[in-house]
């Protein structure tokens, strides 16, 4: 299994511009979660996905966008980037939601605004 | 709203000792919680994951405690190494929305 994966590793943008940051998972997990982390405080939930077809917001969700059409997919969208969004993003997924829910992280997507 | 600590920051020992890192949260009603490891420029990885219902979990040289009703856990690491060197995180999840420590920097100098 390749577990989690993220693509790109490494982004630049400039203020305005749209991307879309991949996110896969081969473990047929049900849930799926993006966090980004600044320094110094630790992770923050963006949005969060308990199965295909369905998502919510986390703790910071606004300025991102989420969807989840198959299990293995859940893409986060940036649809007008602003220096504020400068973070390493991570991607995790875990085999169901609930009191056993170990989370298993990709390698993290750099993203910088300028 | 849940908000999680990690005492302390940094913390530097020598090869050998035996050390304590600590997490507490404010909102008792978790699911679980889980501590990772992070490697600078890497992803997390998960040590160990503690439900609800559970007051310890034992991974070779790492045992983590759960007080749920004082909102505090602990993580111990047995005979430090130089190879243990890396942040570690906590993390509560309050039905899904999962809220994450800043981190504990380790370092085990040889």
């Amino acid at each position: 299994n390749a577990g989690v994966t993220q693509t790109p590793k490494f982004q630049v943008l400039k203020t305005g511009q749209s991307m879309t940051l991949q996110c896969a998972q081969d473990m047929n997990h049900e849930y799926m979660s993006w966090y980004r982390q600044d320094p110094g405080m630790g992770l923050r939930l963006i949005h969060y996905s308990v199965g295909a077809g369905i998502t919510d917001q986390g703790e910071v969700p606004n300025g991102y966008n989420v969807s989840r059409s198959t299990t293995e997919d859940f893409p986060l969208r940036l649809l007008s980037a602003a220096p504020s969004q400068t973070s390493v993003y991570f991607c995790a997924s875990s085999l169901l939601a609930g009191i056993d829910n170990e989370q298993f992280f990709g390698p993290g997507t750099r993203l910088t605004v300028l | 709203k849940q908000e999680v600590t990690q005492i302390p920051a940094a913390l530097s020992v020598p090869e050998g000792e035996n050390l304590v890192l600590n997490c507490s949260f404010t909102d008792s009603a978790i699911y679980n919680l889980q501590w990772f490891r992070q490697d600078p420029g890497k992803g997390l990885t998960s040590l160990l994951l503690i439900q609800s219902s559970q007051r310890e979990q034992t991974s070779g040289r790492l045992n983590a405690s759960l007080d749920k009703s004082s909102g505090r856990s602990t993580l111990y690491i047995a005979a430090s190494q130089p190879g243990d060197s890396a942040t570690y995180l906590c993390a509560v999840d309050n039905n899904n929305d999962m809220r994450f420590g800043a981190g504990t920097r380790l370092t085990v100098k040889p």
